[in-house]
This record gives structure tokens, sequence and C-alpha cells, in this order.
């Protein structure tokens, strides 16, 4: 079945570069439509999406975000991997990924992990 | 602010109808296809509804999507107190090219 698992830092220093891992079972980021999203969310907010990257290899990030962001993959490992530097406070919040599917016009998570939850804080 | 405009709270008594207004426009709801998802408190999110009115393997049909030019409205039928939680929306921007989301309902069955 399919399974999504974030790992990553607790906690991190205003400024310091933040890296997450997604490990995934269960399905093949190489396959055709197969993507993995990242997320986020604040305390008490909405969700955020933050980026994407597909079984072709292609990524798209927010808009918002775009030069703090980094998403590559490892399919030998199925590991997905967030990096946002210059980290701040207003960055805390807790972090999903997800299963996505995506063809023209179509895209949707349909598997999300659990969410691990990054404080920015001295 | 959110791309996708959604009221920020719904409430309805147990066994009663709700629906769950979501607005956007010609780049994002208006030629892409929208999905709905249900968060309980605690909890991550889960897809409710994907390509506007498609239901997951164990979605109960009381849950349902359609779409209309730049909005889209997902209802849910014979509502139960486990319903209570937050649903948002989400679709693809085309002139973003980034998945937007909505700022989310309180759903509460009074």
């Amino acid at each position: 079945q399919v399974s999504l698992r974030e790992s990553g830092p607790a906690l991190v220093k205003p400024t310091q570069t933040l890296t997450l891992t997604c490990t995934f079972s269960g399905f093949s980021l190489t396959t055709s439509r197969m993507c993995v999203s990242w997320i986020r969310q604040p305390p008490g907010k909405a969700l955020e999406w933050l980026a994407r990257i597909d079984w072709d290899g292609d990524t798209y990030y927010s808009t918002s975000l775009r030069t703090r962001l980094s998403i590559s993959r490892d399919t030998s490992k199925n590991q997905v991997v967030l990096t946002m530097t210059n980290m701040d406070p207003v960055d805390t919040a807790t972090y999903y990924c997800a299963r996505t599917k995506f063809v023209s016009g179509s895209t949707y998570s349909d598997y999300w992990g659990q969410g691990t939850l990054v404080t920015v804080s001295s | 602010q959110s791309v996708l405009t959604q009221p920020p709270s719904v409430s309805a008594a147990p066994g009663q109808k709700v629906s769950i207004s979501c607005s956007g426009s010609s780049s994002n709801i208006g030629n892409s296809y929208v999905s709905w998802y249900q968060q309980l408190p605690g909890t991550a999110p889960k897809l409710l509804i994907y390509d506007n009115n498609e239901r997951p393997s164990g979605i109960p049909d009381r849950f349902s999507g359609s779409k209309s030019g730049t909005s889209a409205t997902l209802g849910i039928t014979g509502l139960q107190t486990g319903d209570e939680a937050d649903y948002y929306c989400g679709t693809w921007d085309s002139s973003l090219s980034a998945v937007v989301f909505g700022g989310g309902t309180k759903l509460t069955v009074l």
C-alpha cells in the first residue's frame, strides 16, 4: 500500500536552511503521472502548496517562494528532498509530502504523509 | 490571501445537507479540474473529490462535487458529527504553473 513519511529537524534557527526528506513506498516516481508534492500549514491556518516533482523530473514551485525552494528526488531510494533557504519564524508550520497525480488540467494529492512540525526560532 | 475563495465557515444540523463553494478564475478553476480535501482536527488532509466530481475508493456517496465556470461546490448530505472538519478546494493554476488552494471552510455540525 502507498505510504509517505516526512523527516527532518523539528527546530531550525532563523536564516538557516531547512532540509526535509519524504520517504515513500507503494509507488514509483518514474511511473507516468506520478508526482510528489510538498504542502505546508502554519498553525491554525490554511494549506499552502510549495513544490512538486514529476515522474519525468520536471519541477514546479510556489511563485512566492520560488527563490528559496529546491525539490529533488532519488528514485533509487524512493525519496524526495525539499530544501528551503533563509528560514524565518513565519515559516513555522507542519510540512506535508503527498503523492500527487498530474495530467493536463488534472492534479490531486491522493496520499499524504502525517506531516512534520517545523518551528523556526532562535 | 488565497487564490481560491471559500467561505470561512458553514454549519448545519445532523442529517441535513450543506454546500461549500470555491470561487476562482479562468486561469485556475476555469480550465482545470478541482479537488476537495477533508482535514479532521489534528490530522493530515484526506482526498474527498478529484476531477471535479470523482470520489476515491472508500469515500461515501454522501460527498459530491460539481463545477460550473470558475466556481466549484462540495456537497455533503446526511451530515454526521464526524464530518466536522476543515474542507479545502484545490486546483492547478495555468498562469502560475502551480497548485492553488482555497482558504479552507470549517464545517460545524450543530
